[in-house]
C-alpha cells in the first residue's frame, strides 16, 4: 500500500508569482485535504476535495484553488503569492469525505521572497 | 530538518515515564477528535482517535480521554520512549458533510535517555 506522496520537496517563489503543488493519495482512497502550516504553528484546513469537486473550504481567499483528477490525485493552486504564502502545505487523504482517518503527505515546503 | 515548533509548550520526561498531553478544544459541537504527532521536517502521523459519544480510547501504549463537559482532551503515553520525541497536536473536526480539522497550537515532547 503507497502512502500519500506530495512534489515537490520544497520551492521558492516570488510574491506575485504563481504555483501549482501535487499531491497523490494512498491508495483507496477518494478524498483530498490540503492545510497550510505557518512555522511553528498547526496546520489549518484550506479545503476538502471529493469524488473531483470541492466539497468544504477554510478561511483561505479564492486564489488558493484547487482540483482533484478522476484518480484521486490532487493539485493546489496558489496565484498572485504573498511573502505571507510562505508555509508547509500539507495534503492529507482519507476515504470518504466525513469520516475516516486522514493520512498526511510529508508536505511541500514553500518559501516566498 | 526543519523546526515544527518554535515556542510550543514542552513537556519534558524521561524515558520509562508515563506521558501526559493536554489540549483544550472550542467547539462544543466537535464529534470528532484526533491526536497527531509530528517529527521535525515530516507530516503529520496520526494517533489514536475519539469519537463524541466515548470518553476513554486505548491503543498501543496511548490513551485518549475526552471531557465534553470542560472541553478537554489529553493524550497519555505509557512508558515514553526517545523516539515518541516530537511535538503532539490535538485536532477537532467542525465540519458538516466534510472533515475540517481545526489544530491545537501543538506540545513539544522530550524524551531524555
Amino acid at each position: 500500500e503507497t502512502g500519500v506522496t506530495q512534489s515537490p520537496t520544497h520551492l521558492i517563489k516570488t510574491r506575485g508569482q504563481q504555483v501549482t503543488l501535487r499531491c497523490s493519495s494512498q491508495s483507496g482512497h477518494n478524498t483530498v485535504s490540503w492545510y497550510q502550516q505557518a512555522l511553528g504553528q498547526g496546520p489549518q484546513f484550506i479545503f476538502q476535495y471529493y469524488r473531483e469537486e470541492e466539497n468544504g473550504r477554510g478561511n483561505f481567499p479564492p486564489r488558493f484553488s484547487g482540483l482533484q483528477f478522476p484518480n484521486y490525485s490532487s493539485e493546489l493552486n496558489v496565484n498572485a503569492l504573498e511573502l505571507d504564502d510562505s508555509a508547509l502545505y500539507l495534503c492529507a487523504s482519507s476515504l470518504g469525505a466525513d469520516t475516516g482517518e486522514q493520512y498526511f503527505g510529508p508536505g511541500t515546503r514553500l518559501t516566498v521572497t | 530538518g526543519e523546526s515544527v515548533g518554535l515556542h510550543l509548550p514542552t513537556l519534558s520526561v524521561q524515558e520509562g515515564d508515563n506521558s501526559i498531553i493536554n489540549c483544550a478544544y472550542s467547539n462544543s459541537a466537535s464529534d470528532y477528535f484526533i491526536w497527531y504527532k509530528q517529527e521535525s521536517g515530516k507530516g503529520p502521523q496520526f494517533i489514536i482517535d475519539i469519537r463524541s459519544n466515548m470518553d476513554k480510547r486505548q491503543g498501543q501504549r496511548v490513551t485518549v480521554l475526552l471531557n465534553k463537559t470542560v472541553k478537554h482532551l489529553s493524550l497519555q503515553i505509557a512508558a515514553t520512549q526517545p523516539g515518541d520525541s516530537a511535538v503532539y497536536f490535538c485536532a477537532e473536526n467542525i465540519g458538516t458533510g466534510f472533515q475540517k480539522l481545526v489544530f491545537g497550537t501543538g506540545t513539544r515532547l522530550l524524551v531524555s535517555p
